[in-house]
């Protein structure tokens, strides 16, 4: 199966820390990826993992456990620009594809 | 500017018609992805060209078509328009196996009245 699950919404207090979670439920699995959507724009790039563990990079950090097919984006210093749809996908071994779950849109209030 | 070009920005048209989308991929990427959003709906994968050749098919109805060509732009046909093909469709390319999945253009939004 190719389900990948986000909450659908999400909200958050500026400056606070907010985990966006992701479960998929796959097989040839070559990656996870977080895009970030902001209204009506293309997504962005935020952050990959292939191996199990945490990557950092700056406010933003994304975890991965390929045994449990789970994975967390975690924003921290939330700030009002953060508000946006959080995107995880998939990559698939043979076509390089990227499946996207439909997305988590967090709202940062002041 | 992400280096992905899609063409037109906005596009406006009747039930019935067609319409083709036209992106030109990442100087050096070899494959392009093409992805169709609805409102308030997620990324649907439609088709992968990898280097001019069909490489991964996806939700793609018949009514749509795509083509990369040498020069490896890509184009995607939507023929007998129907309301609900309404959506923003997105263009993206790749590396294979970039550590930073795609490069996303800014959309092409299609409104079919």
């Amino acid at each position: 199966g190719q389900n990948i699950d986000q909450p659908t919404e999400m909200t958050a207090t500026e400056g606070a820390i907010v985990q966006i979670n992701c479960t998929y439920q796959t097989s040839g699995f070559n990656g996870l990826f977080w895009y970030q959507q902001h209204a009506g724009e293309a997504p962005t790039f935020l952050s990959y993992n292939v191996l199990d563990g945490l990557e950092e990079k700056g406010r933003f950090s994304s975890f991965l456990s390929r045994s449990k097919g789970y994975s967390y984006l975690l924003l921290k210093e939330l700030q009002m620009k953060d508000s946006a749809s959080y995107l995880c996908a998939v990559r698939f071994y043979n076509t390089d594809k990227l499946i996207f779950g439909t997305g988590t849109r967090l709202q940062v209030f002041p | 500017d992400s280096g992905v070009t899609q063409t037109p920005k906005h596009l406006i048209t009747a039930t019935g018609q067609r319409v083709t989308l036209r992106c030109s991929p990442r100087s050096g990427d070899l494959s392009v992805y093409w992805y169709q959003q609805s409102l308030d709906q997620g990324l649907q994968f439609l088709i992968q060209y990898y280097n001019g050749e069909e490489r991964a098919k996806g939700n793609i109805l018949e009514r749509f078509s795509a083509q990369q060509f040498p020069d490896l732009h890509s184009e995607l046909n939507l023929s007998s328009l129907e309301l609900g093909d309404s959506a923003l469709y997105f263009c993206a390319s790749s590396v294979d196996g970039s550590n930073y999945g795609y490069t996303f253009g800014s959309g092409t939004r299609l409104t079919v009245v």
